[in-house]
């Protein structure tokens, strides 16, 4: 069965830091994607940066970077120059490629608190 | 880029009373969407898969009874929470995969709906 863990409950950053916020998995499907959402306080979930089990080279999306280490099962996100606005909670979701329903499976999610 | 609309985005109701929970694809094809529910300061618990046309698949320990669930058009699926009573009281929320979308692709996901049981 699959499994997403995130370790950190929460997490400080100061304003213009950078930021990694953990993530573990487990599976036994050799496909898998890996996903990250936004969850701002207003609720909606916000696709961020996705990995995939066979990509040869880790993710990013402008501040976003996936440290991908997959001996470890590890997908880690980076956000660099952390902003204000990036305030909220962060969830990492992973899919089985052989899960013909497509449905992603998330973990407990990490707050990130901003510091000016 | 791809839209969902969840209506409505707030929703108090009285305890036995039924609420029904709109999740529509506005400019794509949504062959599969999918229902979740997170309590406060929690993930997001999978409840059920639709596929359009065909029956729900509820996950494990969710009450199909109590959260029925139809996908009647590519565009609309509804979650009805029966019979509602407080400890239904949560934040609901839809996702939607493209028609075309591959095992890359991410879901989209509706504002979410809070809902509380008085």
């Amino acid at each position: 069965a699959q499994k997403i863990t995130q370790t950190q409950p929460g997490m400080f950053v100061q304003e213009k830091e950078a930021v990694t916020l953990d993530c573990t998995y487990d599976t036994s499907d050799p496909s898998y994607g890996l996903f990250w959402y936004k969850q701002p306080s207003s609720g909606e979930m916000i696709f961020l940066i996705y990995q995939g089990s066979y990509d040869q080279q880790n993710a990013t999306e402008g501040r976003y970077s996936l440290n991908f280490q997959k001996a470890r099962k590890s997908a880690n996100l980076v956000i660099s120059a952390s902003q204000l606005g990036d305030s909220a909670m962060y969830f990492c979701a992973m899919r089985d490629r052989m899960d013909s329903s497509y449905k992603l499976i998330f973990g407990s999610g990490t707050r990130l608190l901003v510091r000016p | 880029g791809a839209v969902v609309s969840q209506h409505p985005s707030r929703v108090i109701c009285k305890s036995g009373t039924s609420v029904k929970i709109e999740c529509r694809s506005l400019d794509f094809q949504a062959t599969t969407m999918f229902w979740y529910r997170q309590f406060p300061k929690q993930s997001l618990m999978l409840m059920a898969t639709s596929n359009e046309g065909s029956k729900a698949t509820y996950e494990q320990g969710v009450e199909k009874d109590k959260f029925l669930i139809n996908h009647a058009s590519l565009t609309l699926s509804t979650l009805t929470v029966t019979s509602a009573h407080p400890e239904d009281s949560s934040f609901y929320i839809c996702s939607a995969r493209e028609g075309t979308g591959t095992g890359v692709s991410p879901l989209h996901f509706g504002n979410g709906t809070r809902l509380t049981v008085t």
